[in-house]
């Protein structure tokens, strides 16, 4: 069945550093959504990308879609304490169904 | 906007005993989701609501879960028979078209 794979798993960074989080699908995607969760806390909707090669910024994060529409990157630029949690891809699957990615677990040690 | 709610937030049980988690979605969306996350894995689809029509369950899914969304505002999951293997946060989310999905708070089971 179709698998969305996200590397690395963790990141531990220094404040300040930059941080990338890649996620891979087994199959093309219509769309890719990116959601983040905190510790404790519910995935939370950050973005969704829809065009081949979509580039897209929300002040220090900036996701891609790549060409082939079957994986993602979110770069964020000068990590922030507040940036710690989870990073989930999902992309659907058949009409309904979404499917989330492993997640990248961030730490942003001060 | 009050956001997506879900009672209770936490539920301790006995195996073998059934269990009815409640999610409220925003008032205004008319698909709804219910997911089942694990510790360390990301949201696992169990099944789609739109309005009162639920269109897709996951295959993964047992006959022991049921759901429902009787009017197309809240929806019920019940976990008949529970299992030790069940114990998870189930989480509901709900979106007004294809796209973004507003998650809620989760309900935590703890099967003993």
């Amino acid at each position: 069945g179709q698998q969305v794979m996200q590397i690395p798993q963790y990141q531990h960074v220094q404040e300040g550093e930059d941080f990338t989080t890649y996620c891979n699908s087994s199959t093309t995607l219509s769309n890719i959504q990116w959601y983040k969760q905190r510790p404790g806390g519910h995935p939370v909707f950050l973005i969704q990308l829809v065009k081949s090669g979509e580039v897209k910024k929300q002040k220090r994060l900036t996701f891609q879609f790549g060409e082939a529409k079957k994986n993602s990157s979110l770069h964020i630029t000068a990590t922030q304490t507040t940036d710690v949690g989870t990073y989930f891809c999902a992309g659907p699957s058949g009409t309904y169904k979404y499917i989330f990615g492993t997640g990248t677990r961030l730490k942003v040690l001060a | 906007d009050t956001g997506v709610s879900q009672n209770p937030r936490h539920k301790i049980t006995k195996r073998g005993q059934n269990v009815t988690f409640r999610c409220d979605p925003i008032s205004e969306h008319n698909r709804l989701y219910w997911y089942r996350q694990t510790l360390g894995q990301g949201p696992e689809f169990l099944t789609y609501f739109q309005n009162e029509a639920q269109l897709e369950k996951s295959r993964l899914l047992s006959d022991r879960f049921s759901a429902e969304r009787p009017k197309g505002s809240f929806s019920t999951l019940e976990i008949q028979r529970t299992e030790q293997g069940d114990s998870a946060m189930y989480l509901c989310a709900s979106s007004p078209a294809y796209n973004e999905q507003f998650f809620g708070p989760g309900t935590r089971l703890t099967v003993l």
